[in-house]
């Protein structure tokens, strides 16, 4: 089955310390986005990737990091600089940015808690 | 600046009721596209629906529907006879062929709650 995948679900990180989300996708899809998500709130765009060693930032860029070495892959590090992380992280895909037919499809997210 | 804004953010209705989500968008773009999402208990988005700014023709898929109205910026959707699976958090979203990124723009989402 194709699909996007994410892990881990849950995650617990002590302040001071960089955690790594990991996704990956056997969609084929050529760009790859990172999204948080705090309760009440709509989605926001941290990071995004169009091609494999090529990224852009988001909204929300700072105290993230990513790297895009394949094109099924698409892990985010959340370092000791980012001040509040913890929050749901939703990881999408999509065909290509801009195709008529383009709609961006989710994982399942991972809860990311700080302690 | 694109904006999407969901006014209601919490529904209650009683199963097989008759729902509408609204769903107000701002952008000063000619192309755009609209989404809805659907976020279950689970935490997943599930796509719905993409809708293209130049085709305003409402759309219908069981007993989901989307009413497209370019004259008033909206986008709303009607689930018909709900039932307590239809139970998450609805995310209308908006982009547009600008700037490089086709990021999406969400609203803040309708938490809808169907009571058997």
């Amino acid at each position: 089955d194709g699909g996007i995948t994410q892990s881990p679900k849950y995650l617990f990180r002590k302040e001071g310390q960089n955690v790594t989300l990991s996704c990956e996708q056997n969609l084929n899809h050529d760009a790859m986005y990172w999204y948080r998500q705090d309760p009440g709130q709509g989605l926001r765009l941290i990071y995004y990737s169009q091609i494999v060693n090529d990224f852009q930032k988001g909204d929300i860029a700072e105290g993230y990091s990513v790297s895009r070495e394949k094109k099924e892959s698409f892990p985010l590090t959340v370092t000791s600089a980012q001040k509040n992380p913890t929050a749901f992280y939703l990881c999408a895909s999509s065909i290509w940015p801009g195709a008529s037919t383009d709609t961006q499809y989710f994982g399942p997210g991972t809860r990311l808690t700080v302690l | 600046a694109q904006k999407v804004t969901q006014a209601q953010t919490e529904i209650s209705v009683v199963e097989k009721e008759d729902v509408t989500l609204d769903c107000v968008y701002e952008t000063r773009d000619t192309t755009y596209y609209l989404f809805w999402y659907k976020q279950p208990p689970s935490g997943e988005l599930v796509f719905l629906i993409r809708r293209n700014s130049f085709d305003e023709q409402n759309e219908i898929s069981g007993r989901y529907s989307w009413n497209f109205q370019k004259s008033t910026s909206s986008f709303n959707f009607t689930i018909t006879a709900s039932q307590v699976v239809d139970s998450a958090v609805y995310f209308c979203a908006l982009t547009f062929p600008g700037a490089g990124s086709y990021q999406l723009t969400f609203g803040k989402g309708t938490k809808l709650s169907v009571i058997p």
